[in-house]
């Protein structure tokens, strides 16, 4: 099984560009995850997708919008990248409350 | 609000050595917790959980014990090794979907 995987693994942009971060689990779980990962604050939840056709706001949603394309996949999107986005998005599943979660590799994203 | 608070890195070790990284939350209702791992290039992934006061989990060599009295979770390992070199992070859930990370805890092992 690949598990959680992410594409893609390294993007620059420049601000004001948009981008897709694309995530994708083959463990049939109910619940997918974005964190950005920043240096000193451990890992801060963006968006989370209970189940498929649910999504619901985290910790740090402002500038961000996902889709939960079906159960498998869940994609994050920055309409306009701010360099206060420069981060590492990590993406996670898990099959509900209290289950430990399933990371995948990580989106080093770098905003200019 | 539920935190997390650990011990700030980097721990610097000798192979062989004892370590412990020391975890600490605030939490309402009756949380899980749980050690994650992550190593260089890589996601997290779970080294070990409890889900009620007492438990204790353990993996690898590793063990934490869930300390209600004193909302603890510190992890530790008896004698540790290089490839133990990592980032560790202490996170709990209280029933909800969201999960509380600590900062991460940065180990070097020396040979």
């Amino acid at each position: 099984n690949a598990g959680v995987t992410q594409t893609p693994k390294f993007q620059v942009l420049k601000t004001g560009q948009s981008m897709t971060l694309q995530c994708a689990q083959d463990m049939n779980h109910n619940s997918m995850y974005w964190y950005r990962q920043d240096p000193g604050m451990g890992l801060r939840l963006i968006y989370y997708s209970a189940s498929e056709g649910t999504t619901d706001k985290g910790e740090v949603p402002n500038g961000y919008n996902v889709s939960r394309l079906n159960k498998r996949e869940f994609s994050l999107r920055l309409e306009s990248a701010a360099p206060s986005q420069t981060s590492v998005y990590f993406c996670a599943s898990n099959e509900g409350i209290r289950e430990t979660q399933y990371f995948g590799p990580g989106t080093r994203l770098l905003v200019l | 609000g539920n935190s997390v608070t650990q011990m700030e890195g980097p721990v610097t070790l000798s192979e062989e050595a004892f370590l412990t990284i020391n975890c600490t939350y605030t939490a309402t209702g009756y949380p899980s917790l749980f050690w994650y791992v992550q190593y260089p290039g890589e996601g997290l992934q779970l080294l070990l959980k409890a889900t009620k006061a007492d438990d204790k989990g353990s993996n690898k060599g590793f063990e934490a014990t869930y300390r209600k009295e004193t909302t603890s979770f510190h992890l530790e390992k008896g004698s540790v090794q290089v490839s133990d070199s990592a980032v560790y992070f202490c996170a709990l859930t209280t029933g909800g979907f969201k999960t509380i990370f600590g900062a991460g805890t940065r180990l070097f092992v020396k040979a």
